[in-house]
């Protein structure tokens, strides 16, 4: 499974996007992208994922680079309720996610 | 539809004695994977089943632990012997194949 980099922290003002950035330089051909959040001390939360074309869905958006070593997430328009740490992973089986230590994302009022 | 069920929320064991964590996934779910949860860290992968099939226990600690899904009810993830060092929450989540994972809300052992 693909080594993903996230940068620990990240500060966004509410209403406006939030951008989260992933590297995932080692990602072969065959590997998905996932990002995944935990609110608190909660289970993981689905957010979204992609294999090489962006996406979107009700939640966020996923822009992944032409040569698929990185990506960003973007929640289009944040909220307090978007606080949390977020995770990227890449995985090509879908079976055994490797979490890391993901970004922790905080709104400000 | 109810998501994938976890119980108890909270169990607090006394070291040497057992812990016994059920799961219940998403109707419709074969898949059943769980996870460990130190404090202040990521999520980490212990083992992945299928009704009456262990799939991948790569992450699981050799001795003291185990996990099974029967054929009826729920995935049992089995602590023996209990130490302090197995305080932490676990986390199980269910697909209905090889892809996206539904996370339950966990269990948060803790050993005294």
């Amino acid at each position: 499974d693909a080594k993903t980099t996230q940068p620990p922290s990240m500060d966004c003002a509410e209403g406006r996007a939030a951008n989260l950035p992933c590297n995932h330089s080692t990602i072969s051909g065959n590997e998905y992208v996932y990002w995944y959040r935990q609110i608190h001390s909660q289970g993981p939360q689905y957010i979204i994922h992609g294999l090489k074309n962006n996406e979107t869905n009700e939640m966020a958006s996923l822009i992944i680079t032409e040569d698929r070593k990185s990506s960003t997430l973007i929640l289009p328009h944040a909220t307090l309720r978007d606080t949390a740490v977020y995770y990227c992973i890449g995985t090509n089986t879908g079976n055994q996610f490797y979490f890391g230590t993901g970004t922790s994302l905080t709104v400000i009022p | 539809n109810a998501g994938v069920m976890q119980n108890p929320r909270h169990l607090v064991r006394r070291r040497g004695q057992e812990a016994r964590l059920r799961c219940s996934p998403m109707k419709g779910h074969s898949h059943v994977y769980w996870y460990r949860q130190l404090p202040e860290e990521g999520l980490k992968f212990m083992v992945y089943l299928q009704k009456e099939n262990i799939i991948d226990e790569s992450g699981m600690p050799k001795e003291r632990f185990s996990a099974e899904f029967p054929k009826e009810g729920p995935s049992i993830l089995r602590i023996q012997q209990v130490v302090r060092g197995d305080s932490a929450a676990y986390f199980c989540a269910s697909s209905p194949q090889e892809n996206i994972q539904y996370f339950g809300a966990g269990t948060r052992l803790s050993v005294l």
